[in-house]
């Protein structure tokens, strides 16, 4: 059964505008945490933002920050005011149970930014 | 920084050759990862591992093998390549106990192809 979600294939944003990636995940774990890596064309994975099941607030890391709605099992990336630089790719994960470390991915949503 | 490396960014091997990709990391991390990338499925973890000679079977262990002899290096072993063995090849490492989840460091992976 597909753990992590990602509705969307593609995005394109105009620049500077806020965008959205949606994440949806499925777990009976009380205890998980939610990851968002970006991969631009180079292909390396860059660790953006974490958000902990217990944290009472959503985390946030400059421009990033991440809905987190726990009744609804979703995890959004928000990125505000949009760069022509964050165009890449973008990864939803997860990782379930405190003491493991193996973490399940999204399909990923390709983002465009155009100027 | 956090520096994982990976032996080649693109190899092209026959079907039935033996292929080593290697990985390395330079911070003392205690587990490493090995995942493969395909389109429309994101990442998906073939094996890791915990301590120097410890390995873990992933979601897709089938074909592939691995070693860890040391610490700060982790081997993945196609035993003998097939065409469907095609695909992008990514190595990470994490701590046991981090500050942000304990996020995963990736290398800038390898584009196996096997003709």
């Amino acid at each position: 059964a597909q753990k992590i979600t990602q509705t969307q294939p593609g995005m394109f944003v105009q620049e500077k505008e806020a965008v959205t990636l949606d994440c949806t995940y499925d777990t009976s774990d009380p205890s998980y945490g939610l990851f968002w890596y970006k991969q631009p064309s180079s292909g390396e994975m860059i660790f953006l933002i974490y958000q902990g099941s217990y944290d009472q607030q959503n985390a946030t890391e400059g421009r990033y920050s991440l809905n987190f709605q726990k009744a609804r099992k979703s995890a959004n990336l928000v990125i505000s005011a949009s760069q022509l630089g964050d165009s890449a790719m973008y990864f939803c994960a997860m990782r379930e149970n405190q003491g493991a470390q193996k973490l399940v991915f999204g399909q990923g949503t390709r983002l465009t930014i155009n100027p | 920084d956090v520096k994982v490396t990976q032996s080649s960014r693109y190899l092209v091997k026959r079907t039935g050759e033996k292929v080593f990709l290697e990985c390395v990391q330079d911070m003392d991390h205690e587990n490493m990862f090995w995942y493969r990338q395909d389109p429309g499925l994101g990442l998906r973890l073939i094996y890791f591992s915990y301590d120097v000679k410890m390995k873990e079977k992933g979601d897709i262990p089938e074909g592939y093998s691995v070693s860890r002899e040391k610490k700060e290096r982790f081997s993945l072993i196609l035993e003998s390549a097939s065409t469907n063995q095609t695909s992008m090849y990514l190595c990470a490492s994490s701590l046991n106990q981090g500050a942000r989840g304990n996020e995963q460091y990736f290398g800038p992976g390898t584009r196996l192809t096997v003709t």
